[in-house]
């Protein structure tokens, strides 16, 4: 049972434009959710993050939206850049729950491809 | 730069032959976590120590154990690969306060192949 779920294996945007990264969620427990973004031969890194008593994170050109009673949440990238070209990851967490670490529930993610 | 290291980068290993993949941090985090990813998946979580503290997912498989000798360094040991266990494997660290988590900081990972 896939708790987070990317839809999308890719996406191409063109240079300059707004790229928009989708995610959906199952476990109405989870409180907080990040970004990650991968490089091929990298580990993900963190991108940005959002706590379920917001609808908005802003950070540069990145904004995480989220829709609790839609269970959604999307990435957007404005304007796009080549250097953003890279595998996007979404992933959840249930912190209210948890006495101990964050444990993240991560999307099969989707590839961004950023043409010039 | 502080960082998480994995080494090695690469491992082959032969079926059925034991095999350790090494992490270690320069962070000072005090969650070290393994995560399992193969070809096109989501990173699944194996299991992660809390300090000293060691948690286990209810689907790891007994096959996988890990060590954690001190702070900074957690070893995942695979007792008798199987050719399903060939994946990317991600070591990640964070810092749990109180109720304060971080994001978790990766590693570039090691990837395993069974021959």
């Amino acid at each position: 049972d896939q708790q987070v779920k990317q839809n999308s294996p890719s996406l191409s945007v063109q240079e300059g434009r707004i790229s928009i990264l989708n995610c959906d969620y199952t476990n109405s427990m989870f409180d907080y959710f990040l970004w990650y973004k991968k490089y091929p031969a990298e580990g993900p890194t963190f991108l940005i993050s959002i706590s379920s008593i917001k609808d908005k994170n802003e950070d540069g050109r990145f904004t995480v939206f989220l829709n609790k009673s839609a269970k959604h949440l999307s990435l957007h990238i404005v304007p796009s850049q080549p250097g953003d070209s890279a595998v996007y990851f979404c992933a959840a967490s249930a912190l209210g729950l948890i006495q101990g670490a964050q444990k993240l529930v991560f999307g099969q993610g989707t590839r961004l491809t950023i043409n010039p | 730069d502080a960082m998480v290291i994995q080494n090695p980068r690469y491992q082959v290993t032969q079926f059925g032959k034991p095999v350790t993949l090494s992490c270690s941090q320069t962070l000072n985090h005090n969650v070290m976590y393994w995560y399992q990813q193969k070809s096109s998946q989501a990173p699944k979580l194996l299991f992660h120590y809390y300090d000293k503290d060691f948690n286990n997912e209810a689907d790891t498989p007994d096959n996988f154990q890990s060590r954690r000798p001190n702070t900074s360094f957690c070893f995942l040991d695979i007792r008798s690969p199987g050719l399903g266990d060939a994946a990317m494997y991600l070591c990640a660290t964070s810092r749990r306060h109180g109720r304060f988590n971080q994001p978790q900081h990766f590693g570039d990972g090691t990837r395993l192949s069974i021959l």
